[in-house]
């Protein structure tokens, strides 16, 4: 049973344009959603999170929408540049009541053409 | 400061040998994780230290594995009896929940192949 859902296994965008990465969870527990990226043979590097108690944040290129109601998260990269192609993960954590291991989705890999 | 490290970065090895996976966290941080990804899968938890102490081994796939946490520092998974499933790439995180956060910080990972 996959809690946490990223439903497209690649994304492919022009650079220069947005690029929009989704995400979408069950567990109605989680309270604090993340972005990992992560490049071949290397370990996630933490983009952007983003607490329950709001619906956007905001780090320079990238914006994070949270729709509580939907159970529905996205990444906003604009504008997208060559090196933001790597595989994104989406994680959750507080369905364990604190001793939060992080759940996470399979993964979207963004490509983006030049 | 430095990040968090772990060693080996790959480890080959046969099917029925015991393993030893070290982790290094970032200093100063209380929390630690390991996590594995297997091929074409999600990150999946396997258990979590806060200081040296492990209130969630729920993750951890069976009785073959087990993890320690000394000093509040470094950690090891061990996992005994490997088995050809059990290859994987071993991720270890930490980070600051003493401060209210919860963002981990990943290494890069040890890449066990089971032969």
């Amino acid at each position: 049973d996959q809690q946490v859902k990223q439903n497209s296994p690649s994304l492919s965008v022009q650079e220069g344009r947005i690029s929009i990465l989704n995400c979408d969870y069950t567990n109605s527990m989680f309270d604090y959603f993340l972005w990992y990226k992560k490049y071949p043979a290397e370990g996630p590097t933490f983009l952007i999170s983003i607490s329950s108690i709001k619906d956007k944040n905001e780090d320079g290129r990238f914006t994070v929408f949270l729709n509580k109601s939907a159970k529905h998260l996205s990444l906003h990269i604009v504008p997208s540049q060559p090196g933001d192609s790597a595989v994104y993960f989406c994680a959750a954590s507080g369905a364990r009541g604190g001793a939060d291991g992080l759940t996470f989705g399979k993964g979207t890999h963004l490509i983006i053409q030049p | 400061g430095a990040g968090v490290s772990q060693s080996p970065s790959n480890k080959v090895t046969e099917k029925g040998k015991d393993v030893e996976l070290r982790c290094d966290p970032i200093s100063g941080h209380t929390a630690l994780y390991w996590y594995r990804q297997s091929l074409g899968q999600g990150l999946e938890f396997l258990i979590y230290f806060q200081g040296n102490s492990a209130p969630d081994k729920s993750g951890l796939p069976s009785d073959r594995f087990s993890a320690e946490r000394t000093g509040g520092s470094v950690s090891t998974l061990t996992i005994q009896r490997t088995q050809q499933e059990d290859s994987a790439v071993y991720l270890c995180a930490s980070s600051d929940k003493l401060a209210g956060t919860d963002t981990q910080y990943f290494g890069p990972g040890t890449r066990l192949t089971v032969l």
